[in-house]
């Protein structure tokens, strides 16, 4: 069965706080997603990775970074962490669109708070 | 730059009734096309997906959609809604040049028994 995990199901930080949300994905997959979910803003993407290192922005960098140092695993960082920051964050996997499935698999979401 | 649209940002529906949420997106190329379910507490899952073919597409649960070219839409469809429907629905689309999704606003949809 197809597995993405967050480390967190909740998390509450202080502004200014450095925070890091992990994700990992069991399946193999080339590529990850972070999105972060507001209601009536749906899902928007933060950042996204192709490969191990790669990375490429998305349309909500700012205030955030990611790393990949290993396949399974997509860290997103918030640098110093602020009110406007408190949101819902899902990760995704998906197989390179080169092998004919584009599906996403989401993760259950990570639900930060920052005061 | 690529949007996709979800007329419908809260529905009501009664059990029995039937379902259609609109989707429209806008990108003149080749796309690939999903709806997405987001039950309450749980994560988000692949409700169905069009890539080619038969532009009818069957989903789990009793779900279809259609998508219709000319017009850049990609509809919901159930004919008779349960109780257990009650969820959070998101269309994305995706066009062949890149893996990344664009999802629309999400509909949220509640069901009264």
């Amino acid at each position: 069965d197809v597995k993405v995990t967050q480390s967190s199901r909740y998390l509450v930080k202080r502004t200014g706080e450095k925070v890091f949300l992990e994700c990992v994905q069991d399946m193999d997959h080339e590529n990850m997603f972070w999105y972060r979910q507001d209601p009536g803003l749906g899902l928007r993407l933060i950042y996204f990775s192709y490969d191990v290192k790669m990375k490429e922005k998305g349309d909500i960098p700012e205030g955030y970074s990611v790393s990949r140092e290993k396949k399974e695993r997509f860290s997103l960082i918030l640098e110093s962490a602020s009110t406007n920051q408190t949101s819902m964050y899902l990760c995704a996997s998906s197989t390179s669109g080169t092998s004919g499935s584009y599906e996403q698999f989401f993760g259950p979401g990570t639900r930060l708070t920052v005061l | 730059a690529q949007s996709v649209s979800q007329h419908n940002h809260h529905v009501i529906l009664s059990e029995a009734a039937s379902l259609e949420l609109g989707c429209n997106y806008s990108y003149g190329g080749t796309v690939n096309l999903f709806w997405y379910v987001q039950y309450p507490g749980q994560h988000l899952q692949l409700l169905l997906k069009y890539f080619s073919g038969d532009p009818l597409v069957k989903g789990i649960k009793g779900f279809e959609a259609e998508f219709i070219k000319s017009k850049f839409s990609f509809n919901l469809r159930k004919p008779s809604v349960q109780w257990s429907d009650t969820a959070e629905y998101f269309c994305a689309v995706q066009n062949h040049n890149t893996d990344k999704l664009i999802f629309g606003t999400g509909t949220r949809l509640q069901v009264f028994p």
